[in-house]
């Protein structure tokens, strides 16, 4: 079955530390990434993607995140993280099946402390 | 550019009754996509609408229906409101299917 997994409901970190935080799926079809990050009482806005090419993606405000097919992962990374991170991220996939629909992971809350 | 407008904001609604939500895409986008999310959760895929047509659905049931307008706006309705179906409703639009840009929704909460 198809499904986006992301383990860690919450990730606490101080500013100005390195982050990761995980998402993996499952798949028997190729498939293109998203990671969404949304603030209290926003929609949701797109950090990055990946449809084709390098697996390194670099998206906005220093995001990044690795494809990495074997391991059916799409981990998003950002060196040193800023108060104005704290906020809910979401991994998002689209199983390219001819469905098209994007299929969300359940969130994770990264709070950043001072 | 405007981006992706959802109206309204909020609304309080009661069991039994119907409700309209109402999205304008994106300029130049022509796929308005629908997304439930309860508080706490992920979004969930409603359904799809291009060229005036629903395209794809999501795992909800009839109560839920669109419509896509000549000027690519969309409508959701939700008839029979119940409790359950209180949550942030997500438009997005897209110029395909792949990169899709998000309203700020409408937040539908049922009494």
């Amino acid at each position: 079955a198809q499904s986006v997994t992301q383990l860690d409901s919450q990730v606490p970190v101080f500013e100005e530390a390195p982050v990761e935080l995980r998402c993996n799926y499952s798949s028997s079809v190729s498939v293109y990434l998203f990671w969404y990050v949304q603030y209290p009482n926003q929609g949701l806005q797109l950090l990055l993607k990946y449809l084709s090419g390098s697996t390194l993606v670099k998206g906005i405000n220093g995001f990044e995140a690795e494809f990495n097919k074997s391991q059916t992962s799409f981990h998003l990374r950002k060196p040193s993280v800023h108060i104005s991170d704290t906020a809910e991220y979401f991994c998002a996939v689209i199983f390219l099946d001819n469905t098209d629909k994007l299929i969300f992971g359940t969130g994770t809350r990264l709070q950043v402390f001072p | 550019d405007a981006g992706v407008t959802q109206s309204p904001t909020h609304l309080i609604k009661t069991r039994g009754q119907q409700v309209t939500l109402r999205c304008s895409p994106k300029s130049g986008h022509d796929t308005v996509s629908w997304y439930q999310q309860a508080l706490g959760q992920g979004p969930q895929f409603i359904f799809q609408y291009y060229e005036e047509e629903e395209r794809q659905r999501g795992n909800f049931p009839d109560r839920f229906s669109g419509h896509q307008f000549p000027n690519y706006s969309s409508e959701l309705n939700v008839n029979a409101l119940l409790l359950g179906d209180s949550a942030l409703y997500l438009c997005a639009s897209s110029r395909d299917s792949y990169e899709q840009y998000f309203g700020p929704g409408t937040r539908l909460t049922v009494t």
